[in-house]
């Protein structure tokens, strides 16, 4: 069974320090991965995700994050952080296509960030 | 509004009746999703949809539970005599099946408090 590893389950930065957030994922087979972020009183929203090609992907408000694949890992980064970062993040991960299986989306515990001012 | 939406927002129950969830997904996703999310873990995959048809189901899915996708629109989630540990926020997403990386859309969610 696939599974997700967030190791920071709480962290607390000042603004414009830089960013990076652990995601290992545990599955020997292809797949999708995608980070989503919640903020406070909304719903999970999309951040950037992962299919194939350049492992470095580029996603909104200024985040990105980097595929290793030897290292099965799916780190998220932000070179500056703001206040309006303040959110829990989430790694996932699903099966690509020519795998047979759900395509439901296995989740991390979510690391909480909070951005002082 | 076009996103997810999900009804009711907030259900606070006694244990042991039932109760049910309804979610509208974005009009054009076959796909249909049900996740249960507890205080600080992320979400767990319940079952999914694609368009009627209940394609898989979690371990986690209990014979307390069931879900509906009649005529592949709306999906219900049932609780049948509800314990206190089904208290969670339920939550729904949609997508659309073409190829393997459709992005899953997903709603505000229904918090479930069971007394």
């Amino acid at each position: 069974a696939q599974s997700v590893s967030q190791h920071n389950h709480h962290v607390i930065l000042s603004e414009a320090a830089s960013l990076e957030l652990g995601c290992n994922y545990s599955y020997g087979g292809t797949v999708n991965l995608f980070w989503y972020v919640q903020y406070p009183g909304q719903h999970l929203q999309l951040l950037l995700k992962y299919f194939s090609g350049d492992p470095l992907v580029k996603g909104i408000k200024g985040f990105e994050a980097e595929f290793i694949k030897s290292k099965f890992s799916f780190n998220l980064r932000k070179p500056s952080v703001q206040w309006s970062d303040t959110a829990e993040y989430f790694c996932a991960v699903n099966k690509a296509l020519g795998d047979t299986g759900r395509r439901a989306l296995t989740f991390g515990s979510g690391t909480r960030l909070q951005v002082q001012p | 509004d076009t996103g997810v939406s999900q009804d009711p927002r907030h259900k606070i129950t006694k244990r042991g009746q039932n109760v049910t969830f309804r979610c509208d997904p974005i009009s054009e996703h076959n796909r249909l999703y049900w996740y249960r999310q507890t205080l600080g873990q992320g979400p767990e995959f319940l079952t999914y949809f694609q368009n009627e048809a209940q394609l898989e189901k979690s371990r986690l899915l209990s014979d307390r539970f069931s879900a509906e996708r009649p005529k592949g629109s709306f999906s219900t989630l049932e609780i049948q005599r509800t314990e206190q540990g089904d208290s969670a926020m339920y939550l729904c997403a949609s997508s659309l099946s073409r190829g393997t990386s459709a992005e899953q859309y997903f709603g505000p969610g229904t918090r479930l408090t069971v007394t």
